[in-house]
């Protein structure tokens, strides 16, 4: 079972308010990864993280900002949130970044709608 | 660029049915392939692999294998179950970084 966890689950707020989504994992892993999940399923990643003071911008552009100070934190925020962030996000974690053996361990995800 | 293809879903299918959700990349070389599930409520967990041509991954049930003469990788389980019913993802390694398929929706009905 994977150590990764991810809270809150769902969230609904205004539009206009700042938020934090948190991601934590115990299994010791720099690496670490935002993708956000539209309604058609589809994983578009949108920040990632080499380890702690890393981060780096995914393949789609994202008005969230994240954060790695320590290694087993990697917290997404969106300081004002809009009716289009409305998504599922999920975070992961890996020993090693991709490589032809690297398993992925995915959180629940978190489901925010902005109204 | 690299991509990975997936069927449309939904895939609705009885109990005990036979299944086949198809995969198709495009890439330059010999990918590592992967399929993910999804379960309701629940984040991805990796299902099963494939390193190189010809190799079978298999779990739970479900097998890969791995072509490269067809760039395919279908998923396959001879005999499906209601716990089955998730979102089936096909993934392949490439440059350093996972690139997705769009998700399969599978439902088994009792």
């Amino acid at each position: 079972e994977a150590d990764i966890y991810q809270t809150p689950r769902y969230l609904v707020i205004g539009t206009g308010k700042k938020i934090t989504l948190e991601c934590s994992q115990t299994m010791g892993h720099d690496k670490m990864y935002w993708y956000q999940q539209d309604p058609g399923m589809e994983l578009h990643l949108i920040h990632y993280s080499y380890g702690v003071n890393s981060t780096e911008k995914g393949d789609l552009s994202s008005e969230s900002t994240v954060s790695r100070i320590r290694t087993e934190h990697f917290p997404l925020t969106l300081e004002s949130a809009r009716p289009s962030h409305t998504s599922q996000y999920l975070c992961a974690s890996s020993e090693y970044l991709w490589t032809e053996n690297t398993e992925a361990f995915f959180g629940q995800g978190t489901r925010l709608t902005v109204v | 660029g690299n991509s990975v293809t997936q069927m449309e879903g939904p895939v609705t299918l009885s109990e005990e049915a036979f299944l086949t959700i198809n995969c198709t990349y495009t890439a330059t070389g010999y990918p590592s392939l992967f399929w993910y599930v999804q379960y309701p409520g629940e984040g991805l967990q990796l299902l099963l692999k494939a390193t190189k041509a010809d190799d079978k991954g298999s779990n739970k049930g479900f097998e890969a294998t791995y072509r490269k003469e067809t760039t395919s990788f279908h998923l396959e389980k001879g005999s499906v179950q209601v716990s089955d019913s998730a979102v089936y993802f096909c993934a392949q390694y490439s440059n350093y970084q996972l690139i997705w398929g769009a998700g399969t929706k599978l439902i088994i009905k009792p």
